[in-house]
């Protein structure tokens, strides 16, 4: 199985700043990396597919790059809705595995 | 718009089997793969498996023996069961659609039913 590691684990920011977290996958996926926002109680969103490319109605401050091993998810300008828990996930090979998530909390 | 819905028993006891179905509204169930992904409360996400509407399946290695997955395209539905489940099992459960295109990423998920398994 490829294992998705991403970090930090937890991250603290305030509205308005720039975040970027990070997935490292264990053994190179191209660009089969896929990231997704979950909130409190409620099904994961699906932002970036493709490592890089943005799903419908996403909005633009989120962004994605990386291939091989070595992905990033950026955040311009946190709006207080962003605050929630972000993983990546590879689909490169089944089982498809997920990072086991970064919490991004209000500083 | 896509809309899944998970249904199936809240509360298993151990050795059971934990059936699940996903009903697909508003679009076609044909052509797509459909998953099963699983998350234990406070942890991460977890993949159980998938089947294509030709029924052809692919399942985590680590929950092989347990697993099957069904499909009925004329019931727009497709099905989970998960056999002789212990408390390790005790998850919220979602049905997710893979993207067509290459990336497969999962852009449509059901809203999760959390299973809970006691004696």
């Amino acid at each position: 199985d490829i294992q998705m590691t991403q970090s930090p684990s937890s991250l603290s920011a305030s509205v308005g700043d720039r975040v970027t977290i990070t997935c490292r996958a264990s053994q190179s996926i191209s660009t089969y990396l896929n990231w997704y926002q979950q909130k409190p109680g409620k099904a994961p969103k699906l932002l970036i597919y493709g490592a890089s490319s943005l799903q419908s109605g996403v909005p633009s401050r989120f962004s994605g790059s990386g291939s091989g091993t070595d992905f990033t998810l950026t955040i311009n300008s946190l709006q207080p809705e962003d605050f929630a828990t972000y993983s990546c996930q590879q689909s490169y090979s089944t089982p498809r595995t997920f990072g086991q998530g970064t919490k991004l909390e209000i500083k | 718009q896509v809309q899944l819905q998970e249904s199936g028993p809240g509360l298993l006891k151990p050795s059971e089997t934990l059936s699940l179905t996903c009903t697909v509204s508003g679009g076609s169930i044909s052509g797509y793969y459909w998953s099963w992904i699983r998350q234990p409360a406070g942890k991460g996400l977890y993949w159980i498996g998938r089947i294509y509407t030709s029924g052809s399946t692919n399942y985590n290695p680590s929950l092989k023996s347990r697993v099957t997955m069904s499909v009925d395209t004329s019931k727009h539905q497709f099905s989970l069961d998960l056999r002789s489940v212990t408390a390790a099992d005790t998850a919220v459960y979602y049905c997710a659609r893979a993207r067509e295109d290459q990336s497969r990423a999962f852009d449509i998920w059901g809203q999760g039913t959390m299973v809970t398994v006691s004696s």
